[in-house]
């Protein structure tokens, strides 16, 4: 059974402390993996696509790697605006979307 | 972003009542998906749609029918809603399913 597991659960950062997110999976086959913003309310914002192992994406403050069997998420130097719930999900063989279940990250000016 | 709404965007109906709930949008986009995120789960899949008529199961399709007669047009229907069927619904759609899905704002459902 496919499986993606988002660590930790709950994250609160002071303003400009950088941290990481961590996405770890374990699927029949990756066809990519990809991370979303979540605001409260509102429905899933894309934010990058990584394809394979090695990859890094950059947007901003935030930065994607990918390896083998995890991808992390890096916060650098977050600001309170940074404040939302980040989703991991796994495109498998199947082409079929497999999601963790979130960290919710809160940044105190 | 694709152009996605869905409506109603808020509903509360009683137990035993049928529900739809309307995705539409207007990137012509193939591949359209209904899911449903619960606390403490990931999003699920519940069904898709990979063109006009054609539909598939997801992980979670149980109490759920869909029906796809417009490329812009997914509607997802409750026969008969019960309470674990309270929860926020997303549709998404893509060009491709190899390609990101884009999300719509939600619908809130709950069953009381």
């Amino acid at each position: 059974e496919d499986q993606v597991t988002q660590s930790p659960e709950a994250l609160r950062l002071q303003e400009g402390e950088s941290s990481s997110l961590n996405c770890s999976y374990t699927v029949s086959g990756l066809r990519g993996l990809f991370w979303y913003r979540q605001d409260p309310g509102k429905g899933p914002e894309f934010l990058f696509t990584l394809y394979s192992a090695g990859e890094e994406k950059e947007k901003e403050r935030l930065k994607a790697t990918l390896t083998k069997k995890e991808s992390f998420l890096h916060i650098t130097a977050p600001k309170p605006e940074d404040s939302a719930t980040y989703l991991c999900a796994v495109l498998t063989d199947d082409y079929k979307l497999s999601f963790g279940a979130g960290t919710t990250v809160t940044v105190r000016a | 972003d694709a152009g996605i709404t869905q409506s109603p965007r808020h509903k509360v109906t009683e137990t035993g009542t049928p529900v739809t709930l309307r995705c539409h949008q207007t990137e012509n986009h193939r591949y359209m998906y209904w899911y449903r995120q619960d606390p403490g789960h990931g999003l699920r899949l519940i069904h898709y749609s990979y063109g006009v008529k054609d539909t598939d199961k997801g992980e979670v399709s149980d109490g759920y029918s869909v029906s796809r007669s417009k490329t812009e047009d997914f509607l997802l229907t409750l026969e008969s809603a019960t309470s674990s069927q309270t929860s926020v619904y997303f549709c998404a759609t893509t060009g491709s399913p190899r390609d990101t899905q884009y999300f719509g704002p939600g619908t809130r459902l709950t069953v009381l």
